[in-house]
């Protein structure tokens, strides 16, 4: 599966928009791109995923460019209780036997 | 949404014993299931992937023996890591997917194993 990369950490202004992005310039055609965040002491919880098309859903919106390259996952309006880490993963979703493999993810400070 | 549920919590335990963790799918069929190790501090670490009804598949450097992994129905999967020492004290995470590759995994709320 490609790797991702991420920064290490950002901040963000409560009720303002959080804007992760994301490069996964290895990333082949099979592969989807998945967002997951880890609030502190708990397990992972999945956000959004994607394969090219924008997506959207209750919780945030996943843009990914149009070479696939890169992505960028939005939270429209950040609340304190975003703060976390975020990990964006890619996966071949061909198959059943694709592996969600962890980075180091981004760590989202909101503030208020 | 889909839940997966993990238990216990949390376990504190002596040396020398063995501890099982359940994870069990709520409200769909898993027919993958996946083991996570994290230390603090650091990112989730995958040790094993298991499919119901065969033997599961460990990443490179995790011990089989001591990590069974028992994935008997497609809603449960169980962790047991035989002869607990201190240095097996980490935060251990069960995730489940259901049919289709392109699925997203689901995650239960992590087992707290402590070794004193």
């Amino acid at each position: 599966d490609a790797k991702t990369t991420q920064p290490p950490s950002m901040d963000c202004a409560e009720g303002r928009a959080a804007n992760l992005p994301c490069n996964h310039s290895t990333i082949s055609g099979n592969e989807y791109v998945y967002w997951y965040r880890q609030i502190h002491s708990q397990g992972p919880q999945y956000i959004i995923h994607g394969l090219k098309n924008n997506e959207t859903n209750e919780m945030a919106s996943l843009i990914i460019t149009e070479d696939r390259k890169s992505s960028t996952l939005i939270l429209p309006h950040a609340t304190l209780r975003d703060t976390a880490v975020y990990y964006c993963i890619v996966r071949d979703g061909s198959g059943n036997t694709g592996k969600l493999i962890f980075g180091q993810g981004t760590t989202l400070q909101v503030k208020p | 949404g889909a839940v997966v549920s993990q238990h216990p919590s949390r376990v504190i335990c002596k040396s020398g014993t063995s501890v099982k963790i359940e994870c069990r799918s709520l409200d769909f069929q898993a027919t993958t299931m996946f083991w996570y190790r994290q230390f603090p501090k650091q990112s989730l670490m995958l040790m094993a992937t298991s499919n119901e009804g065969s033997k599961a598949t460990y990443e490179q450097g995790v011990e089989k023996d001591k990590f069974l992994i028992n994935h008997a129905s497609l809603t449960l999967s169980t962790l047991t890591v035989t002869s607990a020492h201190p240095e097996d004290s980490s935060f251990y995470i069960c995730s489940a997917r259901g049919l289709r590759g392109r699925e997203p995994q689901h995650f239960g709320d992590g087992t707290r194993l402590s070794i004193l």
